[in-house]
This record gives C-alpha cells, sequence and structure tokens, in this order.
C-alpha cells in the first residue's frame, strides 16, 4: 500500500526566508508524488508533481520539490517566503496501475510578517 | 466559471436527514472522486468512478452513497447524516491519461447537528 507521511501539522517562517516542509512517502513501486496548495476557503490547486522525469521538479510561485530515491522524501522548498504562500500543503502519492491519490494529513503554514 | 463546481457550497442540516451534494465537471474527464477533509487527517476517499458505470469504494464508504448521472455529474449521498459526518467534502476530476492529478472543485462545507 501506498501512503505519505508529513512531518510536522504546522510550521512558521518568517517573511523571506526559507520555506521547508517535509514529506516522506512509502511506496513498494516507482511513485509519482504531488504537492497541492490550499488557500482558504478554497478547493486544492496542483502545485508540482514528479512522475519519473526530473527529478528536481519546478512548480508554480517559485516553489520546487526533489525527489530522493534513497531517502524516500519529497519535500517541498522554496528561498524565499512571502505573506501570500500563507495557506496548507498536501503532499499526496500514487502510482502507475494504481492512479488513485493518497493523500497525507497536510501542514499549515504560517508566515510571520 | 469553474471548472469542477459543487453544490450547496454550505450546508446546516440535522441528524437522520437525507443530504445530496452535488458535482459537475467541464473538464471532460472520465474519473470523479469524492474526498472528505478533516483538520489533521488530511482528504481521505469516500467513492471514486472511472466512468459512468463504474463506482468503487474508497476508504471511507460507510454511510455514504453515490451516483454517476453522467459522465459530467456526481453526487454524494448521506441517506441518515450523523453528527461525525461534518466535514469539508470535496468533489475531484482526473483525466485517464494523467498520473492520478486531480482537479477540485471549491468544496461543500456540511454541518450535521
Amino acid at each position: 500500500a501506498q501512503s505519505v507521511t508529513q512531518l510536522g501539522s504546522h510550521v512558521s517562517v518568517s517573511e523571506g526566508a526559507l520555506v521547508l516542509l517535509r514529506c516522506n512517502y512509502s511506496s513498494s513501486v516507482p511513485p509519482y508524488l504531488f504537492w497541492y496548495v490550499q488557500y482558504p476557503n478554497q478547493g486544492l490547486q496542483l502545485l508540482l508533481k514528479y512522475t519519473s522525469a526530473a527529478t528536481l521538479v519546478k512548480g508554480i510561485n517559485g516553489f520546487e520539490a526533489e525527489f530522493k530515491k534513497s531517502e524516500t522524501s519529497f519535500h517541498l522548498t522554496k528561498p524565499s517566503a512571502h505573506m501570500s504562500d500563507a495557506a496548507e500543503y498536501f503532499c499526496a502519492v500514487s502510482y502507475f496501475g494504481n492512479e488513485k491519490l493518497t493523500f497525507g494529513t497536510g501542514t499549515r503554514l504560517t508566515i510571520i510578517p | 466559471d469553474a471548472d469542477v463546481t459543487q453544490t450547496p457550497r454550505n450546508r446546516i442540516t440535522k441528524t437522520g436527514k437525507r443530504i445530496m451534494l452535488e458535482c459537475s465537471q467541464t473538464k471532460g474527464h472520465d474519473r470523479m472522486y469524492w474526498y472528505r477533509q478533516d483538520p489533521g487527517l488530511g482528504l481521505r476517499l469516500i467513492y471514486y468512478s472511472f466512468d459512468v458505470k463504474d463506482i468503487n469504494k474508497g476508504e471511507i464508504s460507510d454511510g455514504y452513497s453515490v451516483s454517476r448521472q453522467a459522465q459530467a455529474k456526481f453526487s454524494l449521498s448521506l441517506e441518515s447524516a450523523i453528527p461525525n459526518q461534518t466535514a469539508l467534502y470535496f468533489c475531484a476530476t482526473s483525466d485517464i491519461r494523467n498520473t492520478g492529478e486531480l482537479f477540485f472543485g471549491e468544496g461543500s462545507r456540511l454541518t450535521v447537528l
């Protein structure tokens, strides 16, 4: 069975500081990995995805994530946080032949002015 | 207009009442899903449908039923609502050619008193 674990249900960073949101996956086959963002009172929208091409994936709004097979990780980063980044972020996994996403429990990101 | 539309956006009801949440999409996708979001639990899959004649239970289907009326319409019913079904419900779609990437509606917030 596939699963993802997001470390830290709440993360706070200062405006302009590095954002690092952690995601580790469990999958017995090569995974597809996703990061979604949910702004208040909105649905989820895709930030970026890894589908077995380049291991460093760039997404919208300056976010990127690196697939590290040896560490079974897919951490999300952004060099400089902006107030508009405050939201909840979800990591998700699927794989070829079972394209139903399994979500992590989410990380709420707070930006400190 | 949104590609994935959910109605109602907010609903307050009483224990024992029957509730239907509706979802329609203009993306032309074959696959549709219903997820439930609870704080600290992330998103959990209730039901999914890969085409009009294909309905499948997800991880938390007890107490729910669905109907796929057309390629573009997928409704979720609570036959007899109970307070622990109070949650934010999301409809989502995906394309069979993708890797499981989901496109979400804006959510339906249900409160059962």
